[in-house]
């Protein structure tokens, strides 16, 4: 059975500072995965997808990789902003085919202090 | 474009009332999803809709739920006769028909059962 961690559960630094949330799941026979981002009271918003023949992917300050073999994700975010406080979740999509059930993490919450 | 919309936006019910919960997905996107995401929870697959396929319910957690995609657009998620452990806030999301699977959230109903 797939399941997803998150490490740290929340994290607090100062603006300016590069850091990494971790993501982890037991199965490596992943189609793909998936980074959001979530601010209080509203839904979730789509940052990076990396299919499970890809490495990295990147956008603006935020950068993801992806070792299937280790069963491991991080992301990335450079030079981080108050804007940037919120929680961030972690999605594989299992295997390949047609199923198209996500398995969540927890999230870890971030918050970026001015 | 119009991204994922959903309604109510908060719904306070009493226990033993039936609610509705509306859908409307991203125009041209095939599947559409339903999850729940309880306080300290993570998110919880509910229900999948792809095309004119016969939708995946198999995350529904009991038969007083259940869920209507209308033409294949709007999709309606009923509870019946609502418990208070029914309370989270339900999200919505839909996918174009590229093979990513890549989702976009609505902001989701928060669903409170007194």
């Amino acid at each position: 059975k797939q399941e997803v961690t998150q490490i740290p559960a929340a994290l607090s630094v100062p603006e300016g500072e590069n850091l990494v949330l971790n993501c982890s799941f037991t199965d490596s026979a992943i189609y793909n995965l998936q980074w959001f981002r979530q601010d209080p009271g509203k839904g979730l918003t789509s940052l990076l997808l990396i299919q499970s023949s890809q490495r990295e992917q990147t956008s603006g300050r935020l950068n993801a990789s992806l070792d299937k073999s280790s069963g491991r994700s991080t992301l990335y975010i450079a030079a981080s902003q108050p804007g940037d406080s919120a929680t961030y979740l972690c999605a594989v999509r299992p295997g390949a085919g047609n199923n198209r059930k996500l398995i969540w993490g927890l999230g870890t919450s971030l918050a970026v202090n001015p | 474009g119009a991204g994922v919309s959903q309604s109510p936006s908060n719904k306070v019910t009493e226990k033993g009332k039936d609610v509705e919960l509306r859908c409307d997905p991203i125009s041209g996107h095939t599947a559409l999803y339903w999850y729940r995401q309880s306080l300290g929870q993570g998110l919880e697959f509910l229900i999948y809709f792809q095309g004119n396929s016969a939708p995946d319910k198999s995350g529904l957690p009991s038969d007083r739920f259940s869920a209507e995609r209308t033409g294949g657009s709007v999709s309606t998620l009923t509870i019946q006769r609502t418990q208070q452990e029914d309370s989270a806030v339900y999200l919505c999301a839909s996918s174009p028909p590229s093979g990513r699977n890549e989702q976009y959230f609505g902001p989701g109903t928060r669903l409170t059962v007194t």
